[in-house]
C-alpha cells in the first residue's frame, strides 16, 4: 500500500462549475501524476509532477490545471468543467528508485451534466 | 511522439490454455512496466522490465522484454478465471512519465 488517497470518490457536477480533484500521499515521493481513463483509451496523462511548484503538461491538459504546493497533495482542477471531461481519474505516484513504476489511487468517477 | 500498441484489444480464452498479449512501441525506450486492473478496480503493478533481454514470472504470468524490436510480451500460462482482467503496458518515456497502451481485457472461461 503506497497510501495514496483521492477525494471526492464520486462527484456529479453541473456543466461550466469549477471542480477539484484532491490527490493525497502519506510517504513524500517526489513524482505524481493525474491520469484519465475512457473506454477505448486506456489511461491517458494530464499533467504530472516532479517536485513542490515543478508540474508539466501531459497529451490530454487542455482545460485542466494543477498544483503542488505541499509534497504529499497534488491538485487536479477543472476550470469550467465541460461533459467531455465525464471520466475515471487517477492519481498515481512513482517512488523513484531505480524505475518510474507508478502505485495509483483508487480513482475518483466524476460525471459532468 | 511515443506511441504504444497493444494486441489483442480482447481475448476470450479456455481455462488451461496458453496465450501471449503484444505490447509493440514506437521509439527507443529500454524501460517497460504491466499493470493489471480488475473491473472497477485501480491499477497495480505487475512487473518492471528495466533492460533488453529482461524476463520476469510470476505464478502463471510471463513478461518479457525486447528493445531492438520495441515489444514487450506478457505470456499466460493454463489460464485460469482468477486471471481475467485488463492488463496495460507502459514504456517510460522519459522524465519520470510513461506512455500506457489502450490495455487488453482479458475473459478466462470454464
Amino acid at each position: 500500500d503506497a497510501g495514496i488517497t483521492q477525494s471526492p470518490r464520486h462527484k456529479v457536477t453541473e456543466t461550466g462549475t469549477p471542480v477539484t480533484l484532491r490527490c493525497h500521499q502519506t510517504e513524500n515521493h517526489r513524482y505524481m501524476y493525474w491520469y484519465r481513463q475512457d473506454p477505448g483509451h486506456g489511461l491517458r496523462l494530464i499533467h504530472y509532477s516532479y517536485g513542490v511548484k515543478d508540474t508539466d503538461k501531459g497529451e490530454v491538459s487542455d482545460g485542466y490545471s494543477v498544483s503542488r504546493s505541499k509534497t504529499e497533495d497534488f491538485l487536479l482542477t477543472l476550470e469550467s468543467a465541460t461533459s467531455s471531461q465525464t471520466s475515471v481519474y487517477f492519481c498515481a505516484i512513482s517512488i523513484d528508485l531505480g524505475s518510474y513504476e507508478q502505485y495509483f489511487g483508487p480513482g475518483t468517477r466524476l460525471t459532468v451534466t | 511522439e511515443l506511441k504504444v500498441e497493444q494486441n489483442p484489444l480482447f481475448l476470450s480464452m479456455q481455462e488451461g490454455k496458453n496465450y501471449t498479449i503484444y505490447c509493440n512501441y514506437s521509439t527507443t525506450s529500454d524501460r517497460l512496466y504491466w499493470y493489471r486492473q480488475d473491473p472497477g478496480k485501480s491499477l497495480e503493478s505487475l512487473f518492471v522490465l528495466l533492460s533488453n533481454g529482461a524476463v520476469k514470472q510470476e505464478g502463471r504470468l510471463m513478461a518479457s522484454l525486447d528493445t531492438k524490436a520495441r515489444l514487450s510480451t506478457l505470456h499466460i500460462t493454463a489460464a485460469v478465471h482468477d486471471l481475467s482482467a485488463t492488463y496495460f503496458c507502459a514504456v517510460e518515456a522519459g522524465n519520470g512519465k510513461s506512455t500506457f497502451g489502450d490495455g487488453t481485457t482479458l475473459t478466462v472461461k470454464p
